[in-house]
């Protein structure tokens, strides 16, 4: 149980163009969903959490316009990455946070996105 | 959250019970020790977590110190599929993971 899935597993996109992340947990509802990045040799930094009808809060320095999240249902959570371009080209992974397991973090795949 | 010290990087050998520790010797009473592992070009896999008892899955076991101070987790038959950075989290249930460099483990034959 506690399985979570990523959509695509890696995207290529050409500098401008914007690029929709999709995050599902499958078998269990999540209330609160986390947008994480990871850069290479580096470890995960959280982007956002992501509330159920609710806007997303930002941690500080992310772009809340660049990086547009939405949780409309208790399942999905999408991340937009808009205007993509190089800088932006990282490791992209999601998390949900199940309730009834100690609030335990289980996380997606991840999301490779390299913009050219 | 409290902050972990955790090695930079162990060897272990493959069938061999592998140790790993973590401090974390400002943790508070509400606060849990996490595990989380993260094999190459993965997300991070859940192994364990636990407040004050020792705890035991079909992963793994994590001891915590009686002063909660520190643990250790336990791999108690490595494999080569074992190789992974492992990071020792310790939060509040309602707050958010942080993660830092963690442990590159390396389960050699």
């Amino acid at each position: 149980g506690a399985v979570v899935s990523q959509h695509p597993s890696w995207v290529i996109c050409k500098s401008g163009t914007s690029v929709k992340i999709e995050c599902r947990s499958l078998d269990f509802q999540a209330t609160t969903m986390f947008w994480y990045r990871q850069f290479p040799k580096q470890s995960l930094m959280l982007m956002a959490t992501s509330n159920e009808g609710s806007k997303a809060t930002y941690e500080q320095g992310v772009e809340k316009d660049k990086f547009l999240i939405n949780h409309a249902s208790l399942t999905l959570s999408t991340l937009t990455v808009t205007s993509a371009h190089p800088e932006d080209s990282s490791f992209y992974i999601c998390s949900a946070r199940a309730p009834g397991r100690g609030e335990t973090q289980y996380f997606g795949p991840g999301t490779r996105l390299l913009v050219l | 959250d409290a902050k972990t010290t955790q090695p930079t990087s162990m060897d272990c050998a493959e069938g061999r019970a592998a140790n790993l520790p973590c401090n974390h010797s400002t943790i508070s009473g509400n606060e849990y020790v996490y595990w989380y592992r993260q094999i190459h070009s993965q997300g991070p896999q859940y192994i364990i977590h636990g407040l004050k008892n020792n705890e035991t899955n079909e992963m793994a076991s994590l001891i915590i110190t009686e002063d909660r101070k520190s643990s250790t987790l336990i791999l108690p038959h490595a494999t080569l599929r074992d190789t992974a950075v492992y990071y020792c989290i310790v939060k509040t249930n309602d707050y958010k993971l942080s993660f830092g460099a963690g442990t590159t483990v390396t389960v050699r034959a």
